[in-house]
């Protein structure tokens, strides 16, 4: 069973720009979850889709961030404009029911 | 904040056993206690979790206290591969976005 797919890996860019971060879910998965990961903490939760609805986005920084699951299958989440502190890997989960399942995790370097 | 306290780091010599405690002591009656970790650049990968009852998988063991206020996950053959930060969760089963992770214990296995 192929894992939680998330491009790209890596990404530089400058403050003020903007940058979007892809994820597959496990197939079948109805749940998607994206987290910001900053150095030596643990994961935070931005926001849970469950299929193409929003269930909690409550932590989500809406002045910046977006997010969207379209189909109810992959999902794009966005930050315009980045600032020096977004700087985190941003990891997507899945889940079929109580576990998820962790992608590999894009990290974001913000100059 | 995470409903969890663990120590921060652990060492553990190669081929025995690694024993990470997790204090819970504010934890309700419907609230299971899971375990995942994290190697270095990868996501957060699933390893057990429980309710009162001890559980053992493929992976490791976890023991949980008869008034259910700490838990012990144990590696019972430790191997340089399981170094990783390990994390102890706390959440109810019908409350999927409730993952709230603190800092981990840093696992350290040495040769």
């Amino acid at each position: 069973e192929a894992g939680v797919a998330q491009s790209p890996r890596y990404k530089i860019i400058e403050k003020r720009q903007s940058v979007a971060f892809w994820c597959n879910p496990i197939s079948g998965h109805a749940t998607l979850y994206w987290y910001q990961q900053i150095l030596g903490q643990g994961p935070k939760l931005l926001i849970q889709f469950q299929n193409n609805g929003v269930v909690d986005d409550s932590q989500l920084p809406k002045d910046r961030f977006s997010a969207e699951r379209l189909k109810g299958v992959d999902s794009t989440l966005k930050i315009q404009p980045a600032k020096l502190e977004d700087s985190a890997v941003y990891l997507c989960a899945s889940s079929l029911s109580k576990t998820q399942y962790f992608g590999p995790g894009t990290r974001l370097l913000v100059l | 904040d995470a409903k969890t306290t663990q120590p921060p780091s652990m060492d553990c010599a190669e081929g025995r056993a690694a024993n990470l405690p997790c204090n819970h002591s504010t934890i309700s009656g419907n609230e299971y206690v899971y375990w995942y970790r994290q190697i270095h650049s990868q996501g957060p990968q699933y390893i057990i979790h429980g309710l009162k009852n001890n559980e053992t998988n493929e992976m490791a063991s976890l023991i949980i206290t008869e008034d259910r206020k700490s838990s012990t996950l144990i590696l019972p053959h430790a191997t340089l591969r399981d170094t990783a930060v390990y994390y102890c969760i706390v959440r109810a089963p019908y409350n999927n976005n409730d993952m709230r992770f603190g800092a981990g214990t840093r696992l350290t296995v040495k040769p």
